[in-house]
């Protein structure tokens, strides 16, 4: 079983939508949990960190539920702009990042 | 300029040969990391280190090698490099002192190996 699981997609939704990504992961003694976003070709960026007590910024969204060790993204009114893979990430104690394969959006005009 | 760089930005090198990936950071991170990006894979962990002359394995470290003497190189050796280590490798960079905070990326460097 890999450490980090997402949703595989891709995801194909209009312009205005709300979509929503899913994560799992299988160490609980993981510390830290992010949304990274890579575009095409490009090195993964942060998205926003994610807190138990849950977070927004802006359009998005992040949930994390420790006991359940699930972690969410939501993105409302969806634009072209968000088109690009959303890796969900696990850090534990030494820093070093754990990396979903990663859910591909495009949002269609 | 201030940042994560990785050179070269393309390399093409054939089986057996010794290839060395460059990565620089102007932050002075504790905290750094060889990635490499495959289809199907994901980004997965080659090597980290938490200082200077502190290095460790991540989940795919057979066939290359690293060194930390100074916190801002990271060099990554593939030794005798073949076909399956045909990837996008990515170096990143991390602040120790506060957990939770995010890693850099440098642009990565496509290595084909023929």
């Amino acid at each position: 079983r890999k450490e980090v699981e997402q949703d595989p997609g891709p995801f194909n939704v209009p312009e205005g939508a709300t979509v929503a990504f899913n994560c799992t992961y299988s160490n609980s003694a993981s510390q830290s949990f992010f949304w990274y976003r890579q575009d095409c070709r490009k090195e993964p960026k942060l998205l926003m960190s994610v807190y138990s007590s849950g977070n927004e910024d802006g359009r998005f969204t992040a949930q994390l539920n420790r006991a359940s060790q699930y972690i969410s993204l939501l993105i409302r009114d969806s634009k072209l702009s968000d088109s690009a893979t959303y890796l969900c990430v696990v850090a534990g104690s030494a820093r070093q990042l754990t990396f979903g394969s990663g859910t591909q959006l495009t949002v269609l005009p | 300029d201030a940042g994560i760089t990785q050179s070269p930005r393309y390399k093409i090198t054939e089986t057996g040969r010794q290839v060395t990936l460059m990565c620089h950071q102007t932050w002075s991170h504790s905290y750094m990391f060889w990635y490499r990006q495959d289809l199907g894979h994901g980004l997965r962990l080659i090597y980290y280190s938490a200082a200077a002359d502190i290095t460790d394995k991540g989940e795919v470290p057979d066939g290359y090698v690293v060194s930390r003497s100074k916190t801002e190189n990271f060099p990554l050796t593939l030794e005798s490099a073949t076909r399956s280590q045909t990837s996008v490798y990515f170096c990143a960079s991390s602040e120790s002192r506060v957990r939770g905070t995010e890693a850099f990326f440098g642009q990565g460097t496509r290595l084909t190996v023929v």
